[in-house]
């Protein structure tokens, strides 16, 4: 089946500091989704790409559909506290009756500060 | 602008038991989907359900029934609750089958 791949599980920076965050498939997608998670709350969406290429920025935030479909990446620049949280990639693949939504394990993101 | 809602927000409950986790949208969404969240599986797909009487199984249905009466209210029910029960269940709506998803606040669910 079609699997994700989240790595590492956890990161550490520095406040103020860039990162980076990769999501990578051997399967390709038509869709990619970035969702943060607070703890002790729900998944909420960030970023939704539709195209491959496609590099959209919400805020800080800046997300990439990889040109092979089957990578996205998530940079956060001038990190702050409040950035912590998981951060999950999300691929979506439409096939009609084969349609399906898969998420990655997560990365814990600290920020020291 | 309430989204989606999830009661309760903590639940204890002992083996054998039912318990029904309540999951309600205020956004019409045709398409409303239950997950679990554990450590080192991440999020996995219980049941969704494309409108109201229209149900379909994810990848860990067993011990799970769901039921859609009123498009905005999709309840998950745990039979006959066991341990292996125990996790963080997860609500979520969205417009078009597996597009953007939106999350509810989650149940914490413990099985004593």
């Amino acid at each position: 089946g079609q699997q994700l791949n989240q790595s590492p599980q956890s990161m550490f920076i520095q406040e103020g500091e860039d990162v980076s965050m990769n999501c990578t498939s051997s399967s390709i997608f038509n869709t990619w989704l970035w969702y943060k998670q607070d703890p002790g709350e729900g998944p909420v969406l960030l970023i939704a790409l539709y195209k491959a290429g496609e590099l959209t920025s919400n805020g800080r935030l800046t997300a990439q559909f990889g040109i092979t479909r089957k990578d996205s990446f998530l940079n956060i620049s001038a990190s702050i506290p409040s950035d912590v949280g998981i951060y999950f990639c999300a691929g979506s693949y439409h096939t009609g009756a084969n349609s399906k939504l898969t998420f990655g394990k997560g990365i814990t993101l600290s920020v020291r500060p | 602008d309430a989204g989606i809602t999830q009661s309760p927000r903590y639940k204890i409950t002992e083996t054998g038991r039912q318990v029904t986790l309540m999951c309600h949208q205020t956004w019409s969404h045709s398409y409303m989907f239950w997950y679990r969240q554990d450590l080192g599986h991440g999020l996995r797909l219980i049941y969704y359900s494309a409108a109201a009487d229209i149900t379909d199984k994810g990848e860990v249905p067993d011990g799970y029934v769901v039921s859609r009466s009123k498009t905005e209210n999709f309840p998950l029910t745990l039979e006959s609750a066991t341990r292996s029960q125990t996790s963080v269940y997860f609500c979520a709506s969205s417009v078009v089958l597996f597009y953007e998803q939106y999350f509810g606040p989650g149940t914490r669910l413990t099985v004593t």
